[in-house]
C-alpha cells in the first residue's frame, strides 16, 4: 500500500534563507511523486513533479525536489526564500501502474519572516 | 479555457438536508475525483471517475453519492448531511497515462458547513 509522510507540520524561514520540506514515501511499486502548493483560501497549484525520469525534479518558481529511492524520500527544496513563498504545501504520491489514487500528506505550512 | 469550476463557492446546510455540489472541466480529461480537506488531514479522496459511466470509491466514500454521465461533469451528492461533513471539497481531473493518473488540476473548492 501506498503512504507519504511529511516529516515537518509547520517551517518557518526568513526571506532569503533556504527551504527545506521533507516527505518520505511508502510505495510496491514504481511511484509518481508530487509536490502541490495551497495559497490562503484558494486551490492546488501543481508545483513538480516526478515520473521516473530525472531524480533532480524542477518546478515552478525555482523549486526543485530530489527522488532517493534508496531513502524513500522526496524532499522539496527552495536556495531563497520571497514572501509570496507562504502557503501549504502537499506531498502526493500515486503508484504507476495500477491504481488511480492520490494520497496525500497532511501538508506543511511554510511561513517566510521578513 | 476554464479549467475545473465548481458550484457553489460556499454552502450552509441543516443536518439531514441532502444537496449536489457540482464539478465541470473543459479540458476533456478521462479522470475525475473529489476530495474533502480537514485541518491538519491533507485531501482525503472520496470517489473518483475514470471515464463517463465509470466510477469508484476512495477512502472516504460513506455518506456520499456520484455518477459521471458526460466526460465534463461529475457531481457529488450528500443524502443526508451531517456535522462531520463540514468541509472544503475539491475537484480535480487530469489524463489517464498507461493505468495511472497524471497531473491533476483542481478546482477553486466548495466550503460546506453542516449545522
Amino acid at each position: 500500500a501506498q503512504s507519504v509522510t511529511q516529516l515537518d507540520s509547520h517551517v518557518s524561514v526568513s526571506e532569503g534563507t533556504p527551504v527545506l520540506l521533507r516527505c518520505n514515501y511508502s510505495s510496491s511499486y514504481s511511484p509518481s511523486l508530487f509536490w502541490y502548493v495551497q495559497h490562503p483560501n484558494k486551490g492546488l497549484q501543481l508545483l513538480l513533479k516526478y515520473t521516473s525520469a530525472a531524480t533532480l525534479v524542477k518546478g515552478i518558481n525555482g523549486f526543485e525536489a530530489e527522488f532517493k529511492k534508496s531513502e524513500t524520500s522526496f524532499h522539496l527544496t527552495k536556495p531563497s526564500a520571497h514572501m509570496s513563498d507562504a502557503a501549504e504545501y502537499f506531498c502526493v504520491v500515486s503508484e504507476w501502474p495500477g491504481t488511480y489514487k492520490y494520497i496525500f500528506g497532511t501538508g506543511t505550512r511554510l511561513k517566510v519572516l521578513a | 479555457n476554464a479549467g475545473v469550476t465548481q458550484t457553489p463557492k460556499f454552502q450552509v446546510l441543516k443536518t439531514g438536508q441532502s444537496m449536489t455540489l457540482q464539478c465541470a472541466q473543459d479540458m476533456n480529461h478521462e479522470y475525475m475525483s473529489w476530495y474533502r480537506q480537514d485541518p491538519g488531514m491533507g485531501l482525503r479522496l472520496i470517489h473518483y471517475s475514470v471515464g463517463a459511466g465509470i466510477t469508484d470509491q476512495g477512502e472516504v466514500p460513506n455518506g456520499y453519492n456520484v455518477s459521471r454521465s458526460t466526460t465534463e461533469d461529475f457531481p457529488l451528492r450528500l443524502l443526508s448531511a451531517a456535522p462531520s461533513q463540514t468541509s472544503v471539497y475539491f475537484c480535480a481531473s487530469s489524463y489517464t497515462l498507461a493505468g495511472g493518473v497524471d497531473t491533476q488540476y483542481f478546482g477553486p473548492g466548495t466550503r460546506l458547513t453542516v449545522l
